[in-house]
């Protein structure tokens, strides 16, 4: 696609239930990045692909989060037994090769609510 | 680790001023990558301006430049003849050389009033 597509655009979910976010990468893009951005917060890190391979998830933040891309495009994020700590907009971003140097794509995210 | 700081939670400029945004970082690394990203209202991170470490001259893309201080750890940007579209948060990232995980400030809200 022409861009890095996010579903939904919000969720609202109750405390206590299972979450799986999605995130459609630029057709092709090798590395794929979740970032978490509380409210007027900078974004923070959470985990990182090159292609299917999960390379680094040092930054989710329990095990309750967890992260696939099986097929090296698509990939989800799942959060288990929401919490409201877990409400923050959820923001991924692709780029063509490994090098940085290519720059990266962001998607608009995804509004997480926990009530 | 690295840090990155930015001191401002708001500014506010008029319609064709020149508005100044601070950010200062902390590395131990000798190489690395910096950026200016966008947000508007969208939530879409929108790159604005990077700048590379081992380069000394300071990046410019149209009316973006910064001000790059290396012993200082410091980048700022600057936005000249500013308009309403610029209205945004923006923030300072960081990422070392490598496959380009990054680290964001706090961010600054930049108004833009006609």
């Amino acid at each position: 696609g022409a861009g890095v597509s996010q579903s939904p655009r919000y969720k609202v979910a109750k405390r206590g239930q299972d979450v799986a976010l999605r995130c459609d990468p630029i057709s092709g893009h090798v590395s794929l990045f979740w970032y978490q951005q509380a409210l007027g917060q900078g974004p923070e890190f959470l985990t990182y692909f090159q292609n299917e391979a999960q390379l680094d998830k040092s930054g989710l933040p329990s095990d309750r989060f967890f992260a696939e891309r099986p097929e090296g495009s698509v990939s989800t994020l799942k959060i288990q037994r929401t919490q409201q700590e877990d409400s923050a907009v959820y923001l991924c971003a692709s780029s063509l090769r490994q090098a940085f140097s290519d720059g990266y794509t962001f998607g608009s995210g995804t509004r997480l609510t926990v009530v | 680790a690295q840090t990155v700081t930015q001191s401002q939670p708001e500014m506010s400029v008029q319609e064709a001023e020149t508005v100044t945004l601070s950010c200062t970082y902390d590395t131990s690394e000798s190489n690395y990558y910096l950026f200016w990203y966008k947000q508007p209202p969208s939530r879409q991170m929108i790159l604005v301006i990077r700048q590379e470490a081992y380069k000394q001259q300071n990046a410019t893309e149209n009316r973006f430049s910064v001000n790059f201080q290396k012993a200082a750890k410091s980048f700022s940007l600057k936005i000249s003849d500013s308009q309403l579209g610029d209205t945004a948060m923006y923030f300072c990232a960081f990422t070392r050389d490598g496959w380009g995980k990054l680290q964001f400030g706090a961010g600054t809200q930049v108004v833009v009033t006609p």
